[in-house]
């Protein structure tokens, strides 16, 4: 099973700040098969990228994602209010498919 | 606008059985493969099981194998879950999630709210 670490596991940033978040895999990740999804306490998750880079419908374009091998990040621009939120990352070239434990960003 | 809606949670014993229930909205379900992810109490997300398109070929994380079942029913836009012989640390919230594609195994591209299951003596 791969395993995917996120560091770090809380970030405390300001409206306006850029971030970048990791997300290291145990062995590498066939084709980049990597996801992100934002989740907000009481809602459902929302899948942001797929593929390492592709956003998804109606996501803005503020959030990138990047990377290969076992290594990923995803970086937000600019954060917004709305932006705060735990992020998983999520890899889908190996079974089962796997979460990273999240990595929580609250209002500094 | 894609909607699932879970219900089928509750408290139950260990060693009891519970089926959860995901009615699916607003996009063509028999032409997705459908998931359950969950997430035990501030735990991170866990996918549970998969199911493809047409329910010829499911999918389930080890730890659950032999005990949960899932199924869908494409006649009424429907995706269960059968929990058999639930332990303590089956407790969690379970979300329905759809696939991009007819077969498991991608990314999840539209979540449910989530319905908590309690294994608790």
């Amino acid at each position: 099973e791969v395993v995917l670490t996120q560091s770090p596991g809380t970030l405390s940033l300001s409206p306006g700040e850029r971030v970048t978040f990791s997300c290291r895999a145990s062995q590498s990740i066939s084709s980049s098969y990597l996801a992100w999804y934002q989740h907000k306490p009481g809602q459902a998750p929302r899948l942001l990228i797929y593929d390492t880079s592709s956003r998804a419908t109606g996501i803005p374009d503020r959030f990138s994602g990047s990377g290969s091998g076992t290594d990923f990040t995803l970086t937000i621009s600019r954060l917004e209010p709305e932006d705060f939120a735990v992020y998983y990352c999520q890899q889908y070239g190996g079974s089962p498919g796997t979460f990273g434990q999240g990595t929580k960003v609250e209002i500094k | 606008e894609v909607q699932l809606l879970e219900s089928g949670g509750g408290l139950v014993r260990p060693g009891g059985s519970l089926t959860l229930s995901c009615a699916a909205s607003g996009f063509t379900f028999s032409s997705y493969a459908m998931n359950w992810v969950r997430q035990a109490p501030g735990k991170g997300l866990e996918w549970v099981s998969g199911i493809s398109r047409s329910g010829s070929t499911t999918s389930y994380r080890e730890s659950v194998k032999g005990r949960f079942t899932i199924s869908r029913d494409n006649s009424k836009d429907t995706v269960h879950l059968h929990m058999n012989s639930l332990r303590v640390d089956d407790t969690a919230l379970y979300y329905c999630a759809k696939g991009p594609r007819g077969y498991a195994g991608n990314w999840f591209d539209s979540w449910g709210q989530g319905t908590l299951v309690t294994v608790s003596s």
